[in-house]
């Protein structure tokens, strides 16, 4: 099944822990990205890669970082995380202009 | 940058036809997307206008003018199913996209 997973799903911690939340599409798509959606902001794009070894910023990239050595993964590293880092975030892989999104990683940062 | 204006919410009745406007500003645009999120879901994609003029899609079609700058998404045949959030998204690049805030649409009875 042609899909994009996102690892972990829900994740509780504390602020400075440094944590990475995992993407992975298996439909060979070159173009990955990273959103975050808060109530009322809609969703916003913190980085986005058009291939492996080429990423760039979105919208909101401060406090992000995100690396792609393979095609099928685009993970998403906050080195310190801090409340305001507290959303919903969405990982989505593209063959050009339809986006298909993961199943979202709730982040909570205490 | 993109800046991109919607209508937070909109109701409609159940087989009526609903119109969603999205008007944008933008310093470079490649076309305009809609995304259908339903609650505690993941955002799905509905259409693409790279051209002006109308894109049909079953019970959906999207339009857009770039002279005007401005778009909207037409449901029609509402179904209690079409109650959800609903996001156009334009690209200041290839692959740089800016989302609208969304309008929630509710269908009542």
């Amino acid at each position: 099944e042609a899909q994009v997973t996102q690892n972990p799903r829900y994740l509780i911690t504390v602020t400075g822990k440094k944590l990475t939340v995992t993407c992975s599409q298996n439909m060979n798509h070159e173009y990955m990205s990273w959103y975050r959606q808060d109530p009322g902001l809609g969703l916003r794009q913190i980085y986005y890669s058009m291939n492996v070894e080429v990423t760039d910023k979105g919208d909101v990239p401060e406090g992000y970082k995100v690396s792609r050595k393979e095609k099928r993964n685009f993970p998403l590293i906050l080195e310190s995380p801090s409340p305001n880092q507290t959303s919903l975030y969405f990982c989505a892989s593209s063959p050009g202009y339809e986006q298909y999104f993961g199943p979202g990683t709730r982040l909570t940062v205490t | 940058g993109q800046s991109l204006e919607q209508p937070s919410e909109v109701t409609a009745v159940e087989g009526a036809i609903v119109q969603i406007n999205c008007t944008y500003q933008t310093s470079g645009f490649y076309g305009l997307s809609w995304y259908q999120q339903h609650d505690g879901g993941a955002p799905t994609f509905l259409s693409y206008n790279a051209l002006d003029g109308l894109e049909e899609t079953g019970r959906f079609s999207s339009f857009l003018s770039r002279s005007d700058s401005y778009g909207y998404l037409l449901l029609q045949e509402l179904q209690m199913k079409d109650s959800a959030s609903y996001f156009c998204a334009a690209g200041a690049g290839s692959y740089q996209l800016t989302f609208g805030k969304g309008t929630k649409l509710s269908v009542i009875p």
